[in-house]
């Protein structure tokens, strides 16, 4: 049982550069999330879907894009990278019929230089 | 718009010395409240969810309990292998459609334990 699966783990990026970070889950849920964490700012909501072809804004979602094509994965597109947008990514499923909230993946260390 | 505050940021034990990690929150209605443990460069992992004012839950040293405002996550004499951020998150009842399936995270609580 995979779980949730995030590339890749670690990535630095350039100013400017562009750059997908990929989240698959194998659990068959409905809603998928991207939270980024910063020291001592806890998660925040990027994006989200209630399933495929639906998704909507979070509370930081400047500067990425999302698209959800399948059930299973949900990739989040950096363009245009600042170093604001360096942190750890992480994305989660759930599908609220068990009572466990959300399985979260093991996250993407993301420099912005 | 739905908070949820965690108390202390940061708390340092010995071992075998218990204590209480509080989570307060603010939502029109509650759906759920979930803590989480996180252990450091590692994703969140599920401990407990609470529904309802006066639920109790136990794993272990761990004893998670909730009422109206807040909750509060118990550690009986706690291990070294404790030590972790231990984080709370809300669902609200909300508005019929998507918004009813986001979490609401608090900043966390960092507890170390000293052997």
């Amino acid at each position: 049982n995979a779980g949730v699966t995030q590339t890749p783990k670690f990535r630095i990026l350039k100013i400017g550069q562009s750059m997908t970070l990929q989240c698959a889950q194998d659990m068959n849920h409905n809603y998928m999330y991207w939270y980024r964490q910063d020291p001592g700012m806890g998660l925040k909501l990027i994006y989200y879907s209630v399933g495929a072809g639906i998704t909507d804004k979070g509370e930081v979602p400047n500067g990425y894009n999302v698209s959800r094509s399948t059930t299973e994965d949900f990739p989040l597109r950096l363009e245009l990278a600042a170093p604001s947008q360096t942190s750890v990514y992480f994305c989660a499923s759930t599908d609220f019929l068990v009572p466990y909230g959300y399985t979260f993946g093991s996250g993407t260390r993301l420099t912005v230089v | 718009e739905d908070q949820v505050t965690q108390s202390p940021e940061a708390l340092r034990l010995q071992e075998g010395e218990s204590s209480s990690l509080n989570c307060s929150y603010t939502v029109s209605g509650l759906r759920g409240l979930f803590w989480y443990r996180q252990d450091p460069g590692k994703g969140p992992e599920f401990l407990f969810t609470l529904y309802s004012a006066g639920e109790e839950k136990e794993k272990e040293r761990l004893k998670a309990t909730l009422t109206k405002k807040e909750s509060f996550l118990h550690i009986t004499a706690p291990k070294p292998e404790d030590s972790a951020t231990y984080l709370c998150a809300v669902q609200a009842t909300g508005d019929s459609g998507g918004s009813n399936y986001k979490l609401t995270f608090g900043k966390g609580t960092l507890l170390t334990v000293n052997p």
